[in-house]
């Protein structure tokens, strides 16, 4: 079992749809990052959130450290969204980054 | 766009080859992490410098090493490469309190 899970692996959505990707992961992190990767390998980094809720735009990320989960919701989504969207936990010992495998997200048109 | 510059973008070797990945961090970042990513797969860590000591390894052979630069920045050297090295190469620079800043990545390809 991955240390970090990530769900769904792919979504295909309409324009203008609510979407959630949701992660959860079995060891202890100190904060948990949201990265948005697009055909080309560029990543970049949308949220690190340790605690409650982070919004930028359309895109909000929560966290429930009991639960070990976060969810990432894109609201009125759109095909500029379509990317792969990546969570990774912050070890809380050697601060490096463990990674989900990543959801393929494809928005139509 | 992000101060973490990684060089070159793209490269292709021969099995049994040497390579040398390059990457700049980004200002104030003492921390440089350095990534593995297969086609359709997440980033696999591969190790970590902090002030120029190795900070952390994930689960990669010997014959990947690297180095930190007093500005920072860092190499990742592979030795003796194999086909099985073909991936995306990921470097982040960080420090304790902010978010990782990625590099664009450069594409190894083993032939």
């Amino acid at each position: 079992k991955n240390e970090v899970e990530q769900s769904p692996q792919n979504l295909t959505a309409q324009e203008g749809e609510f979407i959630t990707i949701n992660c959860s992961y079995s060891v202890g992190i100190s904060a948990l990052h949201w990265l948005q990767q697009h055909p080309g390998g560029g990543i970049v980094s949308l949220f690190m959130l340790s605690s409650g809720k982070k919004k930028h735009g359309r895109l909000i990320a929560t966290i429930n450290i009991q639960e070990k989960h976060s969810s990432l919701h894109i609201t009125a989504s759109h095909p500029r969204d379509s990317a792969v969207y990546i969570c990774a936990g912050n070890m809380e010992y050697g601060n490096k980054l463990v990674f989900g495998a990543g959801t393929i997200l494809r928005v139509k048109s | 766009e992000t101060g973490v510059t990684q060089s070159p973008t793209h490269l292709i070797k021969t099995r049994g080859q040497q390579v040398t990945l390059r990457c700049s961090s980004q200002s104030g970042h003492n921390t440089v992490s350095w990534y593995q990513q297969a086609l359709g797969q997440g980033p696999q860590f591969i190790f970590q410098y902090y002030r120029e000591e190795e900070n952390g390894r994930g689960n990669f052979p010997p014959r990947f090493s690297g180095l930190q630069f007093p500005n920072y920045s860092s190499e990742l050297n592979v030795n003796a490469l194999e086909l099985d090295d073909s991936a995306l190469y990921l470097c982040a620079s960080s420090s304790r309190v902010t978010e990782a800043f990625f590099g664009q990545g450069t594409r190894l390809t083993v032939v």
